[in-house]
C-alpha cells in the first residue's frame, strides 16, 4: 500500500527565513497531496494542495511543488513569521480505495 | 470551521470497558473518517465510510468497530480499551470522494487507564 514519508522530523528557522518540508510517495497512481497545519491542542486545517497535473502552486507565502517522477512533493514557507509555529502534515491519495495516507510530521519551530 | 463536532471532547476510561465515540457533522458529506493521533506517528486511519451503513477499514482497525445509521453521524467503538488505545481521536469529512480536502473535527482525548 501507500506509504508516505515525511522530513525533517522537526525543523527550526530564524523569523523571515524560508522553511522546507519533503515528503515521498510510493504509489506512482497517487493523485492528491495537501498538506496540513495542527497548532498545538488544536484540529489539522488544510493549508494548501496540489494536483498531479500541476508541477507548483503558489498562495501567499506558501508553496507546494510537486515531482511525479521522484514521487516527492515538498512544502515552501518563505518569510516565516512566529505564528508559523506548527507541525505539518503532509498527505497522498491512494488508488484504491477512498483514503488519505499521511506522513509522521514535521515540527516547525520559528525562532523570533 | 466545517459543521463538525465530537464528543465527548475529554474522556477517562479504564481498561476493559466499552467505550464510544462520537461524530456529528451538519455539511451532508458523504464522507467520513476516523483517525488516531499518537506522537511519532501522524494521523492513521482507524476506519472509514462512503454512505450510510457503509463502512470500510483502514490501517490500524484492530480493536475498533464503526457505525453509519445516519449521514450526519460516524460513531466509533472500543468494545473493550486497552491502554495502547489512549490517544487523540479526529473524525474528519469528505465532500465527494475520499481523495480531496478532508475536514478535521476538534478531536476527543482518551484516556485508558
Amino acid at each position: 500500500g501507500e506509504n508516505v514519508e515525511q522530513h525533517p522530523s522537526t525543523l527550526s528557522v530564524q523569523e523571515g527565513d524560508s522553511a522546507v518540508i519533503k515528503c515521498t510517495y510510493s504509489d506512482s497512481a497517487s493523485n492528491y497531496f495537501p498538506w496540513y497545519k495542527q497548532e498545538l491542542g488544536k484540529r489539522p486545517q488544510l493549508i494548501i494542495d496540489i494536483r498531479s497535473n500541476v508541477g507548483e502552486k503558489k498562495d501567499q507565502r506558501i508553496a507546494v511543488t510537486l515531482n511525479k517522477t521522484a514521487k516527492h512533493f515538498s512544502l515552501h514557507i518563505t518569510e516565516t513569521q512566529p505564528e508559523d509555529s506548527a507541525v505539518y502534515f503532509c498527505a497522498a491519495s491512494i488508488e484504491y480505495g477512498n483514503k488519505l495516507v499521511f506522513g509522521a510530521g514535521t515540527i516547525l519551530r520559528v525562532k523570533s | 470551521d466545517a459543521g463538525i463536532t465530537q464528543s465527548p471532547r475529554h474522556k477517562v476510561t479504564e481498561t476493559g470497558t466499552p467505550v464510544t465515540l462520537r461524530c456529528h457533522q451538519t455539511e451532508n458529506h458523504r464522507y467520513m473518517y476516523w483517525y488516531r493521533q499518537d506522537p511519532g506517528h501522524g494521523l492513521r486511519l482507524i476506519h472509514y465510510s462512503y454512505g450510510v451503513k457503509d463502512t470500510d477499514k483502514g490501517e490500524v482497525s484492530d480493536g475498533y468497530s464503526v457505525s453509519r445509521s445516519k449521514t450526519e453521524d460516524f460513531l466509533l467503538t472500543l468494545e473493550s480499551a486497552t491502554s495502547s488505545q489512549t490517544s487523540v481521536y479526529f473524525c474528519a469529512i469528505s465532500e465527494h470522494t475520499g481523495r480531496e480536502t478532508q475536514y478535521f473535527g476538534p478531536g476527543t482525548r482518551l484516556l485508558v487507564l
